[in-house]
Order: C-alpha cells, then structure tokens, then sequence
C-alpha cells in the first residue's frame, strides 16, 4: 500500500514570505499522480497543484509551485508571497494511475502571520 | 457551475443511534467518492462508485455503514449502529470519471458528525 508522510504537523510564515511544505511517499510504481491539497476551516477541499509522475517538469500554479524528486519519492510545495488567506491545513496525497482513491498525508497546518 | 452539495453540514447523535448523510455530486460527474478524515488525519475512502455500481469499498465497515447511489446521481451514507470512534467529517468527492484528463475529485463542504 502506497503511503503519504508529511512531517511538518504546523508551519508558520510571514505574509509576503516564501514556505516550502514537505510530502514524502512510498511507491512500487513507476506512474502516478501527485496532489497538494488546501483545507481551510470551512472544511471544503481545493485542489492547489498536480504533478503526473512522468513530467519530469515542475508544476506550477500562480504562487505555487513543487519540487518533485522522482528518485526520492519526495513532492514538496512552495507558497511565494504568502497571503493571509493561504492559511489552511494543506494535505499531500497520491493516487496510482491504476487506482481511483486519493491516499492523503496526515497534513501541515500554515499559519501566516501579518 | 454548482459544486457538490452535502447535507447536513453537522450532526450530533448518541452512540447506537442511526445517522444518514446526503451527497449531491456536480452534474454530469460519474464518479463519487465517500471519505472519512477523523481530525488529525487526512481523508480516508470509504466508498467508490462509478455511476450507479460500487467500484471500491474495501475500507467501508460494512457491519454498520452502508452507502448506495440510486439512478447514478445522489448519494447517501448511512451508519447504523453509530459508536464514539465513527466521529468524524464525512466528505464526499465527485469526478467526471478516473481516466487521465477526468480524474480530478472535487470535494463537498463535509458533514461534521459528533456522535456523544
């Protein structure tokens, strides 16, 4: 079973500041998808980046970005210019290509300060 | 476009009573997802169907939680007997399918459920 870790329970920042949050996982797959999820405290869901395993380009959003390293199994994110509004518990997650579930990592809660 | 509707949004019960929730995914999705996050933990699936077929519920405690899609639209989940460890948010995810290009899930507002 593929799993998610993220070792940062909290991370904090201030506004206008570059974070990077890290994801590790554990897979036997060769391909697959990677997400970064953002879940403020209305509860619901965003989907911030996706990453296809066989880009060897980094996917980039606005303000986000990641450094995915293959090899490593490593999926970090990286807020630039953090906002107020980017605080929020941000999860990591993987899906295999030959699978539907998202398997989520335990999440980092960002706090940004003024 | 509307979003995937949940209903209700909380509910408290006592433990061995029954709960339901209702999930109304975006139009046209085919694929709906049930997930689990207790807090402190990420989501967890408890439940795939793919229109109206089950396609994954090997997580699903199948002796108190039962899910069903009727006509491959609205989805509800129900816990019957519930106990004090099934307190949880309760999300539900839709996709317009699994397929490269149609796999992104988005997710409902959740269902806070306390069960006391």
């Amino acid at each position: 079973a593929q799993t998610v870790t993220q070792s940062q329970p909290e991370m904090s920042v201030q506004e206008a500041e570059t974070v990077t949050l890290s994801c590790t996982y554990d897979t036997s797959e060769s391909d697959y998808y990677l997400f970064w999820y953002k879940q403020p405290p209305s509860r619901q869901m965003i989907l911030v980046i996706r990453q296809e395993a066989y880009k060897q380009q980094n996917a980039t959003e606005n303000r986000f970005s990641v450094n995915f390293q293959k090899a490593a199994k490593s999926f970090s994110l990286k807020i630039s210019d953090s906002q107020l509004g980017d605080a929020a518990m941000y999860f990591c997650a993987y899906r295999a290509i030959s699978g539907y579930a998202l398997n989520f990592g335990k999440g980092t809660s960002l706090l940004v300060t003024p | 476009e509307a979003g995937v509707a949940q209903s209700p949004r909380y509910k408290i019960i006592e433990k061995r009573q029954s709960v339901a929730f209702w999930c109304n995914p975006i139009s046209g999705h085919a694929t709906l997802y049930w997930y689990q996050q207790i807090l402190g933990q990420g989501p967890k699936l408890l439940i795939q169907f793919q229109n109206n077929g089950v396609v994954d519920d090997s997580q699903l405690p199948k002796d108190r939680f039962s899910a069903e899609r009727l006509k491959g639209v609205d989805s509800t989940l129900k816990i019957q007997p519930a106990k004090l460890e099934d307190s949880a948010v309760y999300l539900c995810a839709s996709s317009l399918g699994v397929r490269q290009g149609a796999y992104e899930q988005y997710f409902g507002p959740g269902t806070r459920l306390t069960v006391t």
